[in-house]
This record gives C-alpha cells, structure tokens and sequence, in this order.
C-alpha cells in the first residue's frame, strides 16, 4: 500500500508570501501530525489531528501558521507571510487510533525555502 | 520542559566496526522511546522500546532501555555504508497527542 505522501517536495518562495503544504496519510489512518525539522536538528511537533479536528495545536510557532483536514484524510498545513526563518523540511506523519500508541509514519517531507 | 539529548552529534567509522548511539532524556508523562534512521527526508521506523532491560534486535541493530537512569542506546554491529544515515531518538508522551519530543539526532557516516 501507499505511504504517506506530501507536495510539493521542493517550495522556493519570498518573504511575505503564502504558501500551502499538502499531507496525503496513509488510509484509514485517523491521526495525522506535523512536524518542522530545521537543518541539524531533529523533527519539532507542530499539530495533531484525530480525525478531523485539530486535537493540540501547542507546537504552532504564532499565528501565521494554520493547518486543516476537513474531511478526516489530506490535511492541509498554510503558512501566512512566511518569513526567512520559516525555512525547514515540514514533515508529515500518519498513525491509525487505537488504545496504545501506535508508531507514526513519516512522509517525505516538503522543504521549504524562503528567499 | 521536555528535553531528548543524543550523543554524539556526529559519529565517523569504518566498515565493521560496531556502533554504540546515545539518548538520554527528560520528560514528564513517559509512554516510550523510538529509534528511527533518516536517509534522505523520511524517518523510518527502527524500534519501540517501553521496558527497562529488555533489548529489541533486529539483524546487526539493537537497542535497550534504562528507565531508571532515563537513557537508551542504540547499537550497530559490523556496520556497512548503507548504515551511514542520521539516527534520531524520539519519546512518546501520555497524552491525547501521543505526539513525539526529538533528539537532534546522531549523524553516523560509514567509510569503506
């Protein structure tokens, strides 16, 4: 079956201007996350869903930062005026709900880039 | 504040020889500890580990938690070049998020 898919891989964009990053989970998998790795350092939680609300949404950095999955499967993460600071591999990562914690996968990731 | 250190940060070997990575961590509302290898983008599932003193194996890999002194290693055995990747150590939180708390990871290079 599929992985967990993310596009673009590669945004190139300026300071300023809005962009969207879109996660594909695996199906049928009800919890959805994202993360943002910056360069030499490990993956920092941004947002959870279970389903399609947003569970805890503590890791966002401010309020340019926005995330939706309004039907329970693609989730969508928008950054608003994105700053050069913004740069970093956005990852995305998928696990099916059960009672115990299950592993989370990885997507390739979106590497952002603001110029 | 909940806090996952790896050491070393960068690691230089030689094929065959055997690795040892470190995790130690700080964190209130333990579930468990992950181990993934990150080659490109993808982390890529290695092991969970929940008990103290019970070593998960998986071919020339391994890996042991301590939950008393609130560290886990990682260890490769007769490394190749394929090994060579960052390591990343994760903790699992008992909370509705389940969500993970990351090292900075281990970058290992193997030279043939």
């Amino acid at each position: 079956g599929a992985g967990v898919s993310q596009t673009p891989s590669n945004k190139v964009t300026e300071k300023g201007k809005y962009v969207e990053l879109r996660c594909d989970p695996i199906s049928g998998h009800t919890a959805l996350y994202w993360y943002r790795q910056s360069l030499g350092q490990g993956p920092e939680f941004l947002i959870y869903f279970q389903g399609t609300g947003a569970a805890d949404d503590s890791g966002l950095p401010n309020d340019r930062f926005f995330a939706v999955r309004p039907e329970g499967s693609v989730s969508t993460l928008k950054i608003q005026r994105t700053e050069r600071g913004d740069s970093a591999v956005y990852l995305c990562a998928s696990s099916p709900r059960t009672v115990t914690y299950n592993e989370q996968f990885f997507g390739p990731g979106t590497r952002l880039t603001v110029l | 504040e909940d806090k996952v250190v790896q050491s070393p940060l960068s690691l230089v070997v030689h094929e065959g020889d055997t690795v040892t990575l470190n995790c130690s961590y700080e964190v209130t509302n333990f579930r468990s500890l992950l181990w993934y290898k990150q080659e490109k983008k993808a982390p890529t599932f290695l092991f969970m580990l929940t008990s103290s003193g019970i070593e998960k194996k998986s071919g020339r890999l391994s890996s042991i938690l301590d939950k008393k002194e609130l560290f886990s290693i990682l260890n490769i055995t007769a490394t190749q070049t394929g090994d060579s990747a960052v390591y990343l150590c994760a903790v699992a939180l008992i909370q509705g998020a389940q969500k993970l708390v990351f090292g900075q990871g281990t970058r290992l290079t193997i030279n043939p």
